[in-house]
């Protein structure tokens, strides 16, 4: 699986966007990229999805540069609610599909 | 929909005793896999199931082992427990390759 890589730790303004970035530049053409939050002692939380074309839901939207190698995961308003450990993961589709490999993610914190 | 369950939230035990952590899968669900999470750390995937058998596991020993029922809902059992097993243990499932739903999480501590 490709490996992921993300800042350790970002704050944000409460209302404002939040832009996480995420490198994954061994990524191969059949992963796709996924982000989870995990708010602490909760187990992880599914955010968005996406394997080329960018995407958009109610939670967030999803970035993808056209090499594939970097995304942006966007939280149009951060509320204090948002405050989480986000986790971007590269997921390839086969026999062990769900198995999701965790990095350190990034530490976010929304201030008042 | 009901989303995925597990049960017990918080568990207690001692040094050399095993555990049996339950879950339920999210309605529709075939398929189950657990983490580990320990303090500070990200999810380490232990073990997947599919159609009641195991395909796919991670770096952990065999006295980690599991169950999944006719129902989809699975069972995760540690013998043997050591100190290093305390831990954040999560379910999750998903149909097939779709988006992984995790559940709340069993929090062990082994003394």
């Amino acid at each position: 699986d490709a490996k992921t890589t993300q800042p350790p730790s970002m704050d944000c303004a409460e209302g404002r966007a939040a832009n996480l970035p995420c490198n994954h530049s061994t990524i191969s053409g059949n992963e796709y990229v996924y982000w989870y939050r995990q708010i602490h002692s909760q187990g992880p939380q599914y955010i968005i999805h996406g394997l080329k074309n960018n995407e958009t839901n109610e939670m967030a939207s999803l970035i993808i540069t056209e090499d594939r190698k970097s995304s942006t995961l966007i939280l149009p308003h951060a509320t204090l609610r948002d405050t989480a450990v986000y986790y971007c993961i590269v997921r390839v589709a086969g026999a062990a599909g769900n198995k999701l490999t965790f990095g350190g993610g990034t530490r976010v914190l929304v201030k008042p | 929909e009901t989303g995925v369950t597990q049960s017990p939230t918080h568990l207690i035990k001692t040094r050399g005793q095993q555990v049996t952590l339950r879950c339920s899968s999210q309605s529709g669900h075939n398929t189950v896999s657990w983490y580990q999470q320990a303090l500070g750390q990200g999810p380490q995937f232990i073990f997947q199931y599919y159609r009641e058998e195991e395909n796919g596991r991670g770096n952990f020993p065999p006295r980690f082992s599991g169950l999944q029922f006719p129902n989809y809902s699975s069972e995760l059992n540690v013998n043997a427990l050591e100190l290093d097993d305390s831990a954040l243990y999560l379910c999750a499932s998903s149909l097939g390759q779709g988006v992984v739903f995790f559940g709340p999480g069993t929090r062990l501590l082994v003394l």
